[in-house]
């Protein structure tokens, strides 16, 4: 589900387990994903993408997982550390008319890694 | 350092004021972004530019006013703005707009309040 601000979706992990956070996704012609992070003070900054002809991709540590079939997106991040503690965002891309490719953003979730 | 830089990074404003907000990006992209992130809200598209042209307006009102004077400078000038304005205002750029695909490249944000 979605939610933003002080609602955010908070996930609380230990330091060195894994973490799994959770999109959903909305227009099935979107065609292309992507993860991003932010920092407190920051801007998003890109973790990983995964276009819509594949359902997994692994990257440093994380990994994405795609379910066209219910419009699903997973981020894993392995071996979770303090420095992995942000905002996650999904974002999905779709062609829309002479506008081109645009990108729509999830209410994010809110990651806190406890040492 | 994305190599997207944001002017000012903090900015309070009376009701009646102008201001502007600078974006600047130094990685050789056609299309830059103007978002704003609030508390309440997932993050939402204002403005698209792509070659120095504005391609999308994403029902902004016209308190809001974008610049694109060449494609490495974006500004969004503000004129009576009202308090639910107050936002992280962010910019962003990419490769292309058109092509299909391709993360965009977010500033660290102007964090504006308007009392």
């Amino acid at each position: 589900g979605e939610s933003v601000g002080l609602h955010l979706p908070t996930l609380s992990v230990q330091e060195g387990d894994n973490s799994i956070i959770n999109c959903a996704y909305s227009n099935s012609a979107s065609d292309y994903f992507i993860w991003y992070k932010q920092e407190s003070g920051k801007g998003p900054q890109f973790i990983i993408d995964i276009r819509s002809n594949m359902d997994k991709r692994q990257g440093q540590r994380v990994t994405v997982l795609l379910n066209k079939t219910v419009k699903h997106l997973s981020l894993q991040i392995a071996a979770t550390q303090p420095g992995d503690s942000a905002v996650y965002f999904c974002a999905e891309s779709y062609r829309s008319g002479n506008a081109g490719n645009m990108l729509t953003f999830g209410g994010g979730t809110r990651l806190m890694v406890k040492p | 350092e994305t190599g997207v830089t944001q002017t000012p990074r903090h900015l309070v404003m009376g009701m009646t004021n102008k201001k502007s907000l600078k974006c600047e990006q130094h990685l050789g992209h056609n299309a830059m972004y103007w978002y704003k992130q609030s508390a309440k809200k997932p993050l939402e598209l204002m403005f698209v530019y792509s070659l120095e042209e504005r391609v999308e307006n994403n029902s902004v009102p016209s308190r809001f006013s974008p610049e694109c004077p060449n494609s490495s400078h974006l500004f969004l000038h503000l004129h009576t703005l009202q308090p639910e304005d107050s936002a992280l205002y962010l910019c962003a750029s990419s490769q292309d707009h058109g092509v299909a695909g391709g993360h965009q490249y977010f500033g660290p944000g102007t964090r504006l309040l308007v009392l």
